[in-house]
Order: structure tokens, then sequence, then C-alpha cells
């Protein structure tokens, strides 16, 4: 079952955007708007900052936005914090009604 | 509080056998889809299983399919992963996950609570 591809590590000083992205197939992201995010810290937990593609969980900044084109979904923080620092995961419904998540970004704030 | 707990977690060695369960407590566990995530040491997440609430809709990894069974108590708010032919590569923290309500659709990998993990370490 391949993951999805997102780039290692992503890095911006603070007050910068960044963006990560994430792509799939046709298969998964392309097909469903069933795009989720999460943020882990070290030896905790993942949490959820974004799903279907676009929405907050209450209690997430607005500074975490997420969008979609194509077999592509990609995670923006703007206002770039040193709390931001983590590492990051999308994840997609894939068809047959099974999961999928990415590798994982390490982001670093600068 | 809304809490899940797993327990089940240890060494054991390559073809054996375990079950995992998970506590849930603090929400009307029966009306939740579940899933089980894992994540080997020092790598990233990856999906095992889910299941829909009343059991009828199960769903597993390719890596996992035939040798690993999710299942469900509603009645004791449990979780389970019985797992069998168990790897070398199994070897992961598998942490309990429930699916978040506000997504338009269940099980489709948005999960909002998730578990503490227990530490599955298959070794000769």
């Amino acid at each position: 079952q391949t993951a999805l591809t997102q780039p290692a590590s992503v890095s911006g000083s603070p007050g910068q955007s960044i963006t990560i992205s994430c792509v799939g197939t046709s298969s998964d992201i392309g097909s469903y708007n069933a795009v989720s995010w999460y943020k882990q810290n070290p030896d905790q937990a993942p949490r959820l900052i974004i799903y279907d593609v676009y929405s907050r969980p209450s209690g997430v900044s607005n500074r975490f936005s997420g969008s979609k084109s194509g077999n592509t979904a990609s995670l923006t923080i703007s206002g770039l914090q040193a709390e931001d620092e983590a590492d990051y995961y999308c994840c997609s419904h894939r068809s047959g009604g099974t999961v999928v998540f990415g590798g994982g970004t390490k982001v670093t704030v600068l | 509080e809304v809490t899940l707990v797993e327990s089940g977690g240890g060494l054991v060695k390559p073809g054996e056998s375990l079950r995992l369960s998970c506590a849930a407590s603090g929400f009307d566990f029966k009306t939740y889809s579940m899933n089980w995530v894992r994540q080997a040491p020092g790598e990233g997440l990856e999906w095992v299983s889910s299941i829909g609430s009343s059991g009828k809709y199960i769903y597993y990894a390719d890596s996992v399919k035939g040798r690993f069974t999710i299942s469900r108590d509603n009645a004791k708010n449990l979780l389970y992963l019985q797992m069998s032919s168990v790897r070398v590569e199994d070897t992961a923290l598998y942490y309990c996950a429930r699916d978040f309500e506000g997504s338009i659709n269940s099980q489709v990998g948005a999960i909002d609570i998730w578990g503490q993990g227990t530490m599955i370490t298959v070794s000769s």
C-alpha cells in the first residue's frame, strides 16, 4: 500500500508562510474530498488539524489551512511560530475503503 | 473526559499471536467508528484497520490483511485487534483512535481522539 508523498522537511522563519505538499493518485486524493492533516510533537500522539480537505476542528488555529488540486493536497501554515515545529502527516481515504498516510514532513522554524 | 487506553503490547516472536485491547470511556462508544494506527520506531504513521460503529464495515491495510482481525464489543466499550502470524515489520507503537464525527464521512481517516499507544516488539 503505497504511502502518499510528502517532502521530508520544510523550514521557514518566524512570521513566514510555508506549504507542505502531499501527492497521491486518482485512487485517493484525486477522487475524494477526504484529506486530513495531523501535527505530531515528539513522543505525543498525533493531533487532527485539518479534515475534509479544508475544514479545521474547533480549537485549531486559523493559521492552518488546507487545499487540494487534482491528486495533490497542501497544508499551509501562515505566520509561522516556534510552536509549529513538529512532524506533519497528510492522510486520505483510498478506494476500497482503506486509508493511507503520507510519509511525514518535519517542519523546522529557523 | 474522553479517553482511549490500549493494552496487550509486549515482546513476541515471529509467527506468534497476540490481542490488543482498547478501553474507551467518556463518550458513546457504540456510535463511533474506530481505528488502529501504528508507528514504527522513528518512522511515520501507518493506518492498520477501521471498523464501523456496528461492526459491519471493516477495512484493513494490505500489509495486515489476512493476519489481523479488528473487532469491537459495544456492550463493554472495547475495541480489539487480534494479531496473528506477526512479523518483525509489525514492530510498532499501536494506537487506538476514534473517528472524528465532524467529518462528512466516516472511516476516511479523520481521527480526533488517540490513545497513548501500546508497543509491540516482534523479535526472535
